[in-house]
């Protein structure tokens, strides 16, 4: 079956101008996180949904960072005034009701604000 | 939150040879996981061991809850094994850290 996907798989953007990645998890998962990965380094969190309710949030970096699922799948990434420090590949993951340790990723979006 | 340190952060092996990855966690944790990023930066999750010893294939790890850590053994080792491998740790299941993870380079 599909995996995650996420689009656009590249983004160019000049500083300043928000950007909005998107993210549509394996169909019936019910968990969905998304997570920054800078080069060179781990993915690191940035919110967590469940359905539709953002349960935790503590990981987006500013109030540029905007994240929601309002129909508890496809989840959108929203980033306003892009900063260059905000480059990076953004990577979303699902995971079923009761296994959220099986979690599947998505290739990531890289965002390169120049 | 939780610090993860992986070593080495970098490792070349040869084609066959064997190799141990350790991964440090900072505090009691419920969920520890191995991911394998390969060069084109698709995560796969490898074993999910908050702690015991499981084994897929060429690939086994252990966890030692009460010392805070675990190891990923590779055996015979595969070109195809190479790229990064993380270890993430979490209370629960839902806020993981990860650490900056072991980078494998596999030779022929």
């Amino acid at each position: 079956g599909a995996g995650v996907s996420q689009s656009p798989r590249y983004k160019v953007a000049k500083r300043g101008q928000d950007v909005a990645l998107r993210c549509d998890p394996i169909s019936g998962h019910v968990s969905l996180f998304w997570y920054q990965q800078a080069l060179g380094q781990g993915p690191e969190f940035l919110t967590y949904f469940q359905n539709e309710a953002q349960l935790d949030k503590s990981g987006l970096p500013s109030d540029r960072f905007f994240a929601e699922r309002p129909e508890g799948s496809v989840s959108t990434l929203k980033i306003q005034r892009t900063q260059q420090e905000d480059s990076a590949v953004y990577l979303c993951a699902s995971s079923p009701v009761g296994q959220a340790y099986e979690q599947y990723f998505g290739p990531g979006t890289r965002l390169t604000v120049t | 939150g939780i610090q993860v340190e992986q070593s080495p952060p970098d490792l070349i092996l040869q084609e066959g040879a064997n190799s141990t990855l350790r991964c440090n966690f900072s505090d009691s944790v419920n969920n520890l996981q191995w991911f394998h990023q390969n060069p084109w930066g698709q995560l796969i999750n490898l074993f999910y061991i908050p702690s015991g010893t499981k084994q897929n294939g060429r690939l086994s790890a252990t966890t030692v809850a009460t010392e805070r850590y675990s190891l990923l053994y590779i055996s015979s080792s595969q070109t195809t094994d190479s790229g990064v491998y993380f270890c993430a740790a979490a209370y629960n299941f839902n806020k993981f850290y990860f650490g900056s993870g072991t980078k494998l380079n596999v030779k022929p």
